[in-house]
């Protein structure tokens, strides 16, 4: 089944305890990207990677960071974890090029940060 | 990028079609028209997008009007897994990021 994976689906964790969210797709898609979702302030982009090696910043990608080393997989890292982090985060992919593809999303990922 | 407008809500009565309007009155030539759903806290999920002719796939139905100022989501047969958040947005092909407004939020009733 072609699909987007995320790991763990709820975390929580301390102030300033690294983690890393993982995401992996099996469909070969090139762009992959990080997005954040809050009330009232709807989806927005943290990372995006166009291909392996490829990575380049969103709208909001203060205290994240990313990692393109293989085609299937895109990791999203919190060095150092904060509570306005506290947020549900989705990974998503798609096909480049034409004709336009739409998004396959992960199911999420809940994180609070105490 | 154009905006959307959606109403913020919507009943629908189960196996009766769903008719989800948007309005998008500034797109320009070269946009899509992208319909995704998110159902409760759940990964979006895309259902269905168009230039300009009218489209249809397993989900869904997109209408486009001939002046694409605006389009309308026809669930045909909506059932209660249908309840869910429905996302219009306008894109040109090689624009990747996606944005969301606040939707329509679509309740399906028995």
């Amino acid at each position: 089944e072609a699909q987007v994976t995320q790991n763990p689906r709820y975390l929580i964790t301390v102030t300033g305890k690294k983690l890393t969210v993982t995401c992996s797709q099996n469909m070969n898609h090139e762009y992959m990207s990080w997005y954040r979702q809050d009330p009232g302030l709807g989806l927005r982009q943290i990372y995006y990677s166009m291909n392996v090696e490829v990575t380049d910043k969103g709208d909001v990608p203060e205290g994240y960071k990313v990692s393109r080393k293989e085609k299937r997989n895109f990791p999203l890292i919190l060095e150092s974890p904060s509570p306005n982090q506290t947020s549900l985060y989705f990974c998503a992919s798609r096909e480049t090029g034409s004709p336009p593809y739409g998004y396959t999303f992960g199911s999420g990922t809940r994180l609070t940060v105490v | 990028d154009a905006k959307t407008t959606q109403p913020p809500s919507m009943d629908c009565a189960e196996g009766r079609a769903a008719n989800l309007p948007c309005n998008h009155s500034t797109i320009s030539g070269n946009e899509y028209v992208y319909w995704y759903r998110q159902i409760h806290s759940q990964g979006p999920q895309y259902i269905i997008h168009g230039l300009k002719n009218n489209e249809t796939n397993e989900m869904a139905s997109l209408i486009i009007t001939e002046d694409r100022k605006s389009s309308t989501l026809i669930l045909p047969h909506a059932t209660l897994r249908d309840t869910a958040v429905y996302y219009c947005i306008v894109r040109v092909s090689n624009d990747y990021k996606l944005s969301f407004g606040a939707g329509t939020t679509v309740t399906v009733r028995a």
